[in-house]
């Protein structure tokens, strides 16, 4: 079983380019999130979503846009990226969202390493 | 909303010996707590959960504890070892949403 799977792992990106980071889970997952990690900040919530065809902003959402077609699915894309968007960024999902039922555990993938120059 | 937060962002032990990793929390509506351990170059993984009408619940060689009263949540793992060496979250949900507001993390170095 693959769980989460992320892509590219790595990628140097010129600024003012467009970038799209792709997730794919096959634990038929209702809600994925993405993450950004940076030192001293932890893990800060970009955007997610709660099912398939639905998606909400998270804390740090600017510059971000995401899109959820089908439930496996959930790219996450710099439109025009920027070096502020260096990062790590994560991919997660969880069988529960909006609802006290189910254990609500994060499932994360290994994460794409970003550096935009 | 949830802010979660660590009180030391390294905690250096000896192999061996107990870890003790705190995390505080202001939404008192917190009623359900994740922690997490990250390996270096490696996505978060779950250790182990706490809901808020419990006080303690353990696993293999850790333990959670919630203290509701100061909002306050530890996590202990006993006997500690070199493949503990990782850095720790917590993460608290409350409300209808459960989309967990993370804590900055505190790295767990363990000597051998």
């Amino acid at each position: 079983i693959a769980g989460i799977t992320q892509a590219p792992t790595s990628q140097i990106l010129a600024a003012g380019r467009r970038m799209t980071l792709r997730c794919t889970q096959d634990m038929r997952h209702n809600a994925m999130y993405w993450y950004r990690q940076d030192l001293g900040l932890g893990l800060r919530l970009i955007h997610y979503s709660n099912t398939a065809g639905t998606t909400g902003k998270g804390e740090v959402p600017d510059g971000y846009s995401v899109s959820r077609a089908n439930t496996d699915d959930f790219p996450l894309t710099l439109a025009s990226a920027v070096p502020s968007q260096t990062s790590v960024y994560f991919c997660a999902s969880s069988e529960t969202s909006g609802s006290r039922e189910g254990s609500g555990e994060l499932f994360f993938g290994e994460g794409s390493r970003l550096t935009v120059l | 909303g949830e802010s979660v937060g660590l009180h030391l962002p390294t905690l250096s032990v000896q192999e061996g010996d107990n870890s003790i990793i705190n995390c505080a929390y202001s939404n008192s509506a917190s009623d359900y707590f994740i922690w997490y351990k990250q390996e270096s170059g490696k996505g978060p993984q779950f250790i182990i959960d706490i809901r808020s009408n419990m006080d303690k619940r353990q696993g293999q060689r850790v333990t959670v504890l919630l203290n509701k009263t100061v909002k306050h949540l530890s996590l202990q793992i006993a006997a500690t070892q070199p493949g503990d060496s990782a850095v720790y979250f917590c993460a608290g949900l409350s409300g209808g949403s459960y989309i967990p507001t993370f804590g900055r993390g505190t790295s767990l170095i363990v000597h051998p």
